[in-house]
């Protein structure tokens, strides 16, 4: 069964600094996907980034990248340039390809920046 | 852009009631999801469904029922509340299983 961890419960940074927190993930599949998802104080969740475990290169979309090492089943979020709205808690998932129901989360690291 | 609207947003029920949750989404997506969040921990699936009238259970389904009558919709029916209970029930849409699954608002539900 797939499984995820996110061993930071929280992180403080100051603002405009880099913030990188970690996830690992167990799976019996050769094929998977891994997401990271942010939920903001209202409770909002958004999708922020995903990577596909067929592709070598680390995915980036604005100031979010991953950090991807396959062989330690490590998918790693780096948050560049923070400014205080980064404040949130953020999720780690992923979705086998073949055995999955569905995304399961890790329990969130939260994210604290400060000016 | 399209909206997933759940109804309620809050919810209070008493201990042994049936209650239900609804999800709306006009993504057009096929595969839809409900998820609980209890305070401080990550989100667990209770069902998903990949189609019209398809359900299939998650970790979490024992004391939940599903229904999906129509692609745009899918309910949640907690089938005895349990006292002093309180959670988030999150509903999702994907387009395939494979994209990233958008969130609704959630339901808060508190038990008496």
């Amino acid at each position: 069964a797939q499984k995820v961890t996110q061993t930071q419960t929280s992180i403080s940074v100051v603002e405009k600094t880099t913030v990188t927190m970690d996830c690992v993930y167990e799976t019996r599949d050769s094929s998977y996907f891994l997401f990271w998802y942010k939920q903001t104080a209202s409770g909002e969740i958004v999708f922020l980034i995903r990577q596909d475990s067929y592709k070598k290169e680390n995915a980036t979309v604005g100031h979010y990248s991953l950090n991807f090492q396959k062989p330690k089943s490590s998918i790693g979020l780096i948050i560049t340039a923070t400014q205080i709205e980064d404040s949130a808690v953020y999720f780690c998932a992923m979705r086998e390809s073949y055995y999955a129901q569905g995304l399961t989360f890790g329990l969130g690291t939260r994210v604290s920046v400060f000016p | 852009g399209g909206i997933i609207t759940q109804t309620p947003k809050f919810l209070i029920g008493q201990e042994g009631q049936k209650l239900t949750l609804k999800c709306q989404q006009n993504f057009n997506h096929d595969t839809m999801y409900w998820y609980r969040q209890d305070s401080g921990k990550g989100l667990r699936l209770i069902y998903y469904s990949i189609t019209e009238n398809d359900l299939q259970k998650g970790d979490l389904s024992e004391g939940y029922d599903a229904s999906r009558e129509k692609k745009s919709s899918f309910s949640l029916t907690v089938t005895s509340a349990q006292k002093n209970e309180m959670a988030v029930f999150l509903c999702a849409s994907s387009m395939g299983q494979n994209q990233a699954p958008l969130f609704g608002e959630g339901t808060r539900l508190s038990v008496l």
